[in-house]
């Protein structure tokens, strides 16, 4: 397995509470995402960063933010959680392509999140 | 629309028998088709990946062809047994964007029964 750590793996809050969603890699990748995926459902590129000061918006729209302050870390932040975000939270990185082929994505444990 | 699509939504097999799942993807232009096997509650693990060049690829009892030209992939697993259940998820990465975009199926869940 990819060493890619998600923590926490499940966390049941309150609504209107402040919370920090956080994942690191140990691989010195450079490309980090963040995905949202709801039971049976596709997984919706939600966040994502080419690198360190890079942060960018996926294609499903997200009221969380994101921070690259360091190659290894990517936390997702909501400041204030609403019953509508709950759902599977899935972190991955990939490593460099320079012939764009592959692409491979490695994907944390993910964090599953139920707001009350 | 970049879609993939995967059939069945679900299966039941019992233990050592074969079964065989199905994506159908409009991603364009192609880069590569992954299947990802994912267990409840866990983040997707990596089973095959294929480009537009390949046709088959093999990992252990999973064998995944691909059909470049009616867009079409399927996965195949023999002698299936009880840690095969998990959803099967079928990725289609494209060669528009530096990102190199990634396409997700809702996946096929799989049971293995005893």
């Amino acid at each position: 397995e990819a060493d890619i750590y998600q923590t926490p793996r499940y966390l049941v809050i309150g609504t209107g509470k402040k919370i920090t969603l956080e994942c690191s890699q140990t691989m010195g990748h450079d490309k980090m995402y963040w995905y949202q995926q709801d039971p049976g459902m596709e997984l919706h590129l939600i966040h994502y960063s080419y690198g360190v000061n890079s942060t960018e918006k996926g294609d499903l729209s997200s009221e969380s933010t994101v921070s690259r302050i360091r190659t290894e870390h990517f936390p997702l932040t909501l400041e204030s959680a609403r019953p509508s975000h709950t759902s599977q939270y899935l972190c991955a990185s990939s490593e460099p392509d320079p012939g764009g082929v592959y692409n491979e994505q490695f994907f944390g444990p993910g964090t599953r999140l139920t707001v009350l | 629309k970049n879609q993939v699509e995967q059939s069945p939504q679900s299966l039941i097999i019992l233990e050592g028998k074969n079964c065989t799942l199905q994506c159908n993807y409009t991603v364009s232009p192609f880069s590569n088709l992954r299947w990802y096997k994912q267990d409840t509650g866990r983040g997707p693990v990596s089973l095959t990946i294929m480009t537009f060049s390949e046709n088959t690829k093999s990992n252990g009892r999973y064998t995944a062809t691909l059909d470049a030209d009616t867009k079409q992939s399927s996965l195949h697993i023999t002698a299936s047994q009880l840690s095969d259940s998990a959803s099967y998820i079928c990725v289609v990465s494209d060669r528009g964007s530096t990102l190199g975009r990634l396409y997700f199926g809702r996946g096929t869940q799989l049971t293995v029964w005893p």
